[in-house]
């Protein structure tokens, strides 16, 4: 059982470029996330889908776009990539309702922007 | 505005010497309270929710409990392979997604 799976695991961008990590569950979850984690800052919300066709701005969606592609994918897409978003990217996936704080996380995209 | 902050955000334990992790929150509304593991190089992996205050829930060596203002993680007789970084996390009334404080970084020397 696979759980989350994200690709790439590390990429590096040059300033400008445009990139769109993927992320797919195989647990049949209906609500998905996109998180980013860096250094002395915690994992902070970028964009979240709560059912397939749904999407909503998290804390932090300056610079991103999101699609939820059907039930099991959720991809981040990065339009013109900046030194800010040098980061650690999580996706993860939970049922909604009294479930929806178990999240099942992705092993992570580790991203460096040039 | 949700907010959570853990303390200590590093913490050196001897194998077997017991100590608590605390997770302090603000919130409006609070849904749930949550703890989570993080290894190196690894999402975070769920270890706990907590509903109300007065609730304790347990998992091997580790111990999580709930008041109106903090959460604690008790580590008892904690072993190296207890080395991690613990996340604590928050959901409010009206949020989707969850709120994370910046994590304790536990070291357990052999």
């Amino acid at each position: 059982n696979a759980g989350v799976t994200q690709t790439p695991k590390f990429q590096v961008l040059k300033t400008g470029q445009s990139m769109t990590l993927q992320c797919a569950q195989d647990m049949n979850h209906n609500s998905m996330y996109w998180y980013r984690q860096d250094p002395g800052m915690g994992l902070r919300l970028i964009y979240y889908s709560a059912s397939e066709g749904t999407t909503d701005k998290g804390e932090v969606p300056n610079g991103y776009n999101v699609s939820r592609l059907n039930k099991r994918e959720f991809s981040l897409r990065l339009e013109s990539a900046a030194p800010s978003q040098t980061s650690v990217y999580f996706c993860a996936s939970s049922e909604p309702g009294t479930g929806a704080g178990e999240l099942f996380f992705g092993e992570g995209s580790r991203l460096t922007v040039l | 505005e949700d907010q959570v902050t853990q303390s200590p955000e590093a913490l050196r334990l001897q194998e077997g010497e017991s100590s608590s992790l605390n997770c302090s929150y603000t919130v409006s509304g609070l849904r749930g309270l949550f703890w989570y593991r993080q290894d190196p190089g690894k999402g975070p992996e769920f270890l706990f929710t907590l509903y109300s205050a007065g609730e304790e829930k347990e998992k091997e060596r580790l111990k999580a409990t709930l008041t109106k203002k903090e959460s604690f993680l008790h580590i008892t007789a904690p072993k190296p392979e207890d080395s991690a970084t613990y996340l604590c996390a928050v959901q409010s009334g009206g949020a989707d997604g969850l709120t994370f404080g910046k994590g304790t970084h536990l070291i357990i020397q052999p």
